[in-house]
């Protein structure tokens, strides 16, 4: 069966600080992948999703970046935090064809102080 | 643009019938699921429908889909505490992206 994992679960970083939140998934192959942010008490926003390695697609402008080395392995980055930066982070996967659903990973819980 | 709105909170008693609905602009929607976050955890994938059914049923979640005035809804019968959480709507098109609601918080009262 399919899995997803999403490191680390809580991260307190300041601001001006690097950040990288990885995520990687199991038992599947060339998954579509996502990252989302989601703010306090606030819906979902999509930031990146990736169709293929290499291949990644940005939906908001932000400091933030994202990388996808290897088929099932997907990283969330930036140079330099800022305060706004905080919230929930989201993985997700999806096998892409059809009606297929998203697959979330635990999530990441980002404060930058 | 592609748009999914729900109401943002709704309360019930141990026991009722919750009805959460959800509306949704984009009449080329093929999938709509219905997803569920607990505090502090990831979107746990519910049920989903396909846009050529009217309902479906899953022990005690029932999704209805009403096409024509784009409407979906997610009833659980005999909430119980445990399902005190947030539940998002999410619609799928025929591309790779998926569009949330805002998400409806569930509260169930003893």
């Amino acid at each position: 069966s399919q899995t997803i994992h999403q490191w680390p679960a809580t991260l307190v970083q300041p601001v001006g600080s690097p950040l990288s939140l990885e995520c990687t998934v199991e038992g599947t192959s060339n998954p579509n992948l996502y990252w989302y942010r989601q703010a306090a008490g606030r819906g979902l926003q999509l930031l990146f999703y990736s169709v293929g390695i290499g291949q990644i697609s940005s939906e908001v402008p932000q400091n933030l970046s994202a990388s996808r080395p290897q088929d099932r392995q997907f990283i969330l980055s930036s140079k330099k935090l800022l305060l706004s930066d905080s919230g929930f982070y989201l993985c997700a996967w999806s096998p892409g064809q059809g009606g297929s659903p998203l697959h979330f990973g635990n999530g990441t819980r980002l404060t930058v102080t | 643009g592609e748009d999914v709105e729900q109401s943002l909170f709704l309360s019930v008693r141990e026991g009722d019938s919750s009805v959460i609905n959800c509306t949704y602009t984009d009449s080329s929607s093929t999938y709509l699921y219905w997803y569920k976050q607990e505090p502090g955890a990831g979107l746990q994938l519910l049920t989903y429908i396909f846009s050529n059914m009217d309902m479906k049923q899953d022990q005690r979640l029932t999704v209805l889909l009403n096409k024509k005035d784009k409407h979906l809804s997610l009833r659980i019968a005999d909430t119980q505490t445990g399902d005190s959480a947030i539940y998002f709507c999410a619609e799928r098109n025929y591309g790779q992206n998926f569009v949330f609601g805002p998400g409806t918080r569930l509260s169930v009262l003893p």
